[in-house]
This record gives C-alpha cells, sequence and structure tokens, in this order.
C-alpha cells in the first residue's frame, strides 16, 4: 500500500534533550512538509523540501531542523532550543503541481514534554 | 492564520441536519484544499478547488469557490454521525510554475453531529 508513515505515534522529551520524528513516504513525491498543530489551531508550515538535499524554512522554522538526503525521507528533529514543543506534528507529501494536486498526511506524532 | 478564516469554529448540529462551514481568504488563492481530521489523526483530503465559481460534490458533501477566489463554504446535507471531527481548509498560494505546493490553514471548524 502507499502511503506515508511517522514513528513514532507518541514521543516524550527531556528537558533539553533533541528528539527526532521520522516521516516516510513511498508514493514516490517530490515534495515533503512538517507541519505543526496546536490545540484547536490550524497547521502551521515548520519546514518543506521540493527535492532531494534542498529544504525551505516554513513560518515556524525556530528551534527545529530537517534533512533530506533521500526522496521517501524527511525526518525533523526538535532541538532543545524549541521551547515549547508540545504539540501534535504532521507530515505531508505532494507530487509536482497539477491541476486537482494534493497534499497527502501521515497520521501524525504527538510530542510531549517530561 | 488571520490569512484565512473559517466559521464557526465548533459547529454542533442533530442528525439529519444540514450544515455550512466558510473559509474566508484576505487574498486570491491558487487553490483551496478542505480536508477532515479525526481528532488524533492525519488529515484526509475532500475536495480541491481552483477556478472562480467551481463547485465540487462527493456523497453528500459539497464545496464552492466564490468567482473572486476569495470564499469558500464546505455544505453537508442530512449530516450524519460519521461527518463528525474538524473540518480544515488550506490555501494555496504558490505560484502555479512551482513544484510542489505551500498550504496555509485555517483554525478548524469541530463538527459534531447528534444522533
Amino acid at each position: 500500500d502507499g502511503g506515508i508513515t511517522q514513528s513514532p505515534k507518541y514521543l516524550f522529551r527531556k528537558e533539553g534533550q533533541n528528539v527526532t520524528l521520522s516521516c516516510e513516504q513511498n508514493l514516490n513525491h517530490d515534495a515533503m512538509y512538517w507541519y505543526r498543530q496546536d490545540p484547536g489551531q490550524g497547521l502551521r508550515l515548520i519546514y518543506y523540501s521540493q527535492i532531494v538535499n534542498d529544504f525551505q524554512k516554513g513560518d515556524i522554522a525556530e528551534g527545529y531542523s530537517v534533512s533530506r538526503e533521500k526522496k521517501e525521507s524527511f525526518p525533523l528533529t526538535v532541538t532543545s532550543a524549541q521551547k515549547n514543543p508540545t504539540a501534535f506534528y504532521l507530515c505531508a507529501s505532494s507530487p509536482p503541481r497539477m491541476p486537482g494536486g494534493t497534499q497527502y498526511f501521515g497520521p501524525g506524532t504527538r510530542l510531549l514534554v517530561l | 492564520s488571520q490569512e484565512l478564516e473559517q466559521s464557526p469554529q465548533s459547529l454542533i448540529v442533530q442528525e439529519g441536519k444540514n450544515l455550512t462551514i466558510n473559509c474566508t481568504s484576505s487574498k486570491t488563492l491558487y487553490g483551496l484544499y478542505w480536508y477532515k481530521q479525526k481528532y488524533g489523526e492525519g488529515l484526509i483530503f475532500l475536495m480541491m478547488l481552483q477556478k472562480g465559481g467551481e463547485e465540487k460534490s462527493h456523497e453528500k458533501i459539497t464545496a464552492k469557490l466564490d468567482e473572486k477566489k476569495q470564499q469558500s463554504s464546505l455544505h453537508i446535507t442530512a449530516s450524519q454521525p460519521s461527518h463528525a471531527g474538524i473540518y480544515l481548509c488550506g490555501a494555496d498560494r504558490t505560484p502555479l510554475e512551482t513544484s510542489g505546493s505551500r498550504l496555509t490553514f485555517g483554525e478548524g471548524t469541530q463538527l459534531t453531529v447528534n444522533p
């Protein structure tokens, strides 16, 4: 089955610790995205990548880092510089622009701070 | 995002009733996407609108985009408990010649359908 997988489903972070969220897709999509969702709010873009070895900051990139070494993978690291990391994190991917094209989302990872 | 406003924030309806959710943008859109989300899960794509005046339907859900491409509505006819969830609109402001699409999302509408 084609789709996007995110792991783990739940992640706990200690103060001052970096944690990495995994996102893998087998849809052969060029573009991948990371969003953050806080309770009662919509999604905010953290980082996005339109092609391997290239990525751009979104609206709330501070305290986060990404890499795009493979087309299938776009891991997100939440660094200790992110002071309020508790949120629901969603990964998405999309094909090149075309009429009717859309972003496809993974099931999400919930990050909690201990 | 203040650039994209959804209303209402929450909606409680009785099963069988019709309902409408609105999404308004302060800027012209290249595309408007509607998604549904169950709490704690990913987003499920519903529909995408690109042209002014466009209307699309799937089962009992109809989405429209106004002529100026700044306002969209999502209408559910004869609502069912399975329609419950969070509905999010996403606006595409990426130029068409760019690969991939960068979306800005509204805050979502929480829909409850009582049996």
